[in-house]
């Protein structure tokens, strides 16, 4: 069965350094989206993609983050400057449909900013 | 705004028995999902039920609806050591994204 990957599964970086987090979406699906989730917390919506663009993104996503389709297959999260609150879960997911149809979650970067 | 919480925070119970989780929400919707998330680990999508179904079934899972009262409800019968997770309900919101509740965590205990 076709599932989303995310690498690295675990990352650690120093407060004020770029990360990528990488997301490979089941192949036929159209929408992406990524989410995050601080330890203990509820699962949050940062962004949603769909058709090479930004469709919809969250307060949470200022202009530290960005998002890239680079290929045909992979699905990228940038976080330039990370700060010590961007410690968390990052999930990535894809889904067939939009309109806030069922979405296939990957298994999660977590990120931890010292 | 969308708020899906669910009661209740901590369930636990023995090998065996029922679990019901309970989740409300406050704006019209189109459907509403549920979803297991095992320790640290990715969310799994359990059953979507829409908002014109009152109830929906999925092996040991049954969903409930009800809009007038903006509530849904996870029943998992004859529940086993695996089902041990969190269960979050999350509704549409937006253009096409979702807006998770709190969850409640199960501990089903051998």
């Amino acid at each position: 069965e076709p599932e989303v990957t995310q690498t690295p599964s675990h990352q650690v970086t120093q407060m004020g350094q770029e990360v990528i987090l990488r997301c490979v979406p089941i192949s036929n699906h159209l929408y992406f989206y990524w989410y995050r989730q601080i330890l203990g917390q509820k699962v949050e919506f940062l962004v949603s993609f769909y058709n090479n663009e930004i469709s919809e993104k969250s307060e949470i996503f200022d202009d530290q983050f960005s998002v890239e389709r680079p290929d045909g297959s992979n699905f990228t999260l940038k976080i330039r400057s990370t700060k010590l609150e961007d410690s968390a879960m990052y999930f990535c997911a894809s889904g067939r449909d939009g309109g806030g149809e069922t979405q296939y979650f990957g298994p999660g970067t977590r990120l931890l900013v010292l | 705004s969308q708020q899906g919480e669910e009661d209740p925070q901590a369930l636990s119970i023995q090998e065996g028995e029922n679990a019901t989780m309970n989740c409300s929400y406050k704006t019209s919707i189109n459907n509403l999902q549920w979803y297991r998330q095992n320790s640290g680990r990715g969310l799994v999508h359990l059953i979507l039920i829409r908002s014109n179904e009152r109830e929906k079934h999925s092996g040991r899972l049954r969903v409930t609806l009800d809009t007038s009262k903006k509530s849904s409800s996870l029943l998992i019968t004859a529940s086993r050591a695996a089902d041990t997770a969190s269960y979050f309900c999350a509704t549409p919101t937006g253009a096409n994204n979702l807006f998770f509740g709190t969850g409640t965590r199960l501990t089903v205990i051998p």
